[in-house]
């Protein structure tokens, strides 16, 4: 069975303080591993879509890497309007469903 | 407005009851999603349309929900003799439909609320 699990579940950073956030997961055979970031009240927003190990891709002050058994969300020089909750999902080969993790949630304090 | 549109956005019933949610997709994405979503988890998946076909159902599905999207246009999920743990935020997403593509960039409507007594 597809699994995806995110740590840490919470996440408290100062304005300026980078990070990164971990997603590992298990499927039989991995069509993409996608990033989402979801506010409070909305529903989840796309950020990244990953396909192979080594790939990376960027976004402002965010940007995602992928190995065979996680993908890792780094978020430089935080600002408090990234606070959210970011989600990592993985899809399967031979599905078209995402296997969503639980999130972490981000609060940058300014 | 053209994103992914749900009514209602927040329904309160009586457990037993049934209540139905309607999604208007992005007008020309041909695959439809349903989610569900409780606090402090990441969104569950239910069921996936393309266009009118249903084509891949959770197996955690009761049968007491039912999908449909007449015309392959918009989706109703209903649940029957609903049940407290029945109460989440179910999220619609869709997506546009590119061949054999690995297209995981979903769009997602602001869900429908569902509290059940």
């Amino acid at each position: 069975e597809d699994q995806v699990t995110q740590s840490p579940e919470a996440l408290r950073l100062q304005e300026g303080e980078s990070s990164s956030l971990n997603c590992s997961y298990t499927v039989s055979g991995l069509r993409g591993l996608f990033w989402y970031r979801q506010d409070p009240g909305k529903g989840p927003e796309f950020l990244f879509t990953l396909y192979s190990a080594g790939e990376e891709k960027e976004k402002e002050r965010l940007k995602a890497t992928l190995t065979k058994k996680e993908s890792f969300l780094h978020i430089t020089a935080p600002k408090p309007e990234d606070s959210a909750t970011y989600l990592c999902a993985a899809m399967d080969t031979g599905r078209r469903a995402l296997t969503f993790g639980s999130g972490t949630r981000l609060q940058v304090q300014p | 407005d053209t994103g992914v549109s749900q009514n209602p956005r927040h329904k309160i019933t009586k457990r037993g009851q049934n209540v139905t949610f309607r999604c208007d997709p992005i007008s020309e994405h041909n695959r439809l999603y349903w989610y569900r979503q409780t606090l402090g988890q990441g969104p569950e998946f239910l069921t996936y349309f393309q266009n009118e076909a249903q084509l891949e159902k959770s197996r955690l599905l009761s049968d007491r929900f039912s999908a449909e999207r007449p015309k392959g246009s918009f989706s109703t999920l209903e649940i029957q003799r609903t049940e407290q743990g029945d109460s989440a935020m179910y999220l619609c997403a869709s997506s546009p439909f590119l061949g054999q593509a690995a297209t995981g960039e979903l769009f997602f409507g602001e869900g429908s609320r569902l509290t059940v007594l």
